[in-house]
């Protein structure tokens, strides 16, 4: 099975601006999770989609947002960005077992100038 | 509040030599446990995990951890490393009550010296 992708692998952007990251999980998985990777707060869970419905969501301002789609892709938001949005952003996708065992893409490197 | 504390954010051993790499959680439920590596510019990849029974734990690319509730712990080994095993290593800790969430710690840094 192909794994987690995501695109673009690299964007920057300006102070004010919103961007659109995506994510398309392993075929069959149907819950895509987003973290944010920083070198000062480290591994930051944002939220969690489950057949096109948020579950669950992390500490972040409500700029970061997101949705999920019928076929499970997901894509993140991102409006009115700050210099300290930084980040690595990372997508994983859940597997269907009953464990809480996450996939990881290779991430979307966002540099805000 | 789960936590994840990882002892050592850099870890510098001989090739050949053990690697130990700690890990501690606090959860007042029985977690699911995780250790991932990343490696420059990649995302996270899966090293072996603990969710239920056996409490030691074999993953990809010889490594291994042992589960210890007395000990809240979660330690990752290896017997010998290589060169190819430096990387930034993170271990994780989730609830198991569905919520899909995981709580990371730190990272270690391991170095690996010819």
């Amino acid at each position: 099975k192909a794994g987690v992708t995501q695109t673009p692998r690299y964007l920057i952007k300006t102070r004010g601006q919103q961007v659109t990251l995506s994510c398309s999980p392993i075929s069959g998985h149907r819950s895509v999770s987003w973290y944010q990777q920083t070198p000062g707060q480290g591994l930051q869970f944002l939220f969690e989609y489950f057949s096109e419905t948020q579950r669950n969501k992390g500490n972040f301002p409500g700029r970061f947002s997101g949705r999920q789609f019928s076929n499970s892709r997901s894509e993140m938001n991102v409006s009115t960005l700050e210099l300290g949005d930084s980040a690595l952003y990372l997508c994983a996708s859940r597997s269907t077992d009953s464990t809480d065992t996450q996939y990881f893409g290779p991430g979307t490197r966002l540099t805000v100038l | 509040a789960q936590s994840v504390t990882q002892l050592g954010s850099h870890v510098s051993v001989s090739e050949g030599a053990l690697v130990l790499l700690r890990c501690n959680y606090s959860s007042s439920v029985p977690p699911y446990l995780f250790w991932y590596v990343q490696y420059p510019n990649q995302g996270l990849q899966l090293l072996l995990k603990y969710t239920t029974g056996a409490t030691l734990v074999k993953g990809i690319n010889g490594f291994e951890a042992e589960f210890k509730k007395s000990e809240t712990s979660f330690h990752l080994t290896k017997p010998s490393a290589h060169m190819s095993d430096a990387a930034e290593y993170f271990c994780a800790v989730s609830k198991g009550d569905s919520s899909y969430k995981l709580i990371f710690g730190s990272g270690t840094r391991l170095l690996v010296r010819p």
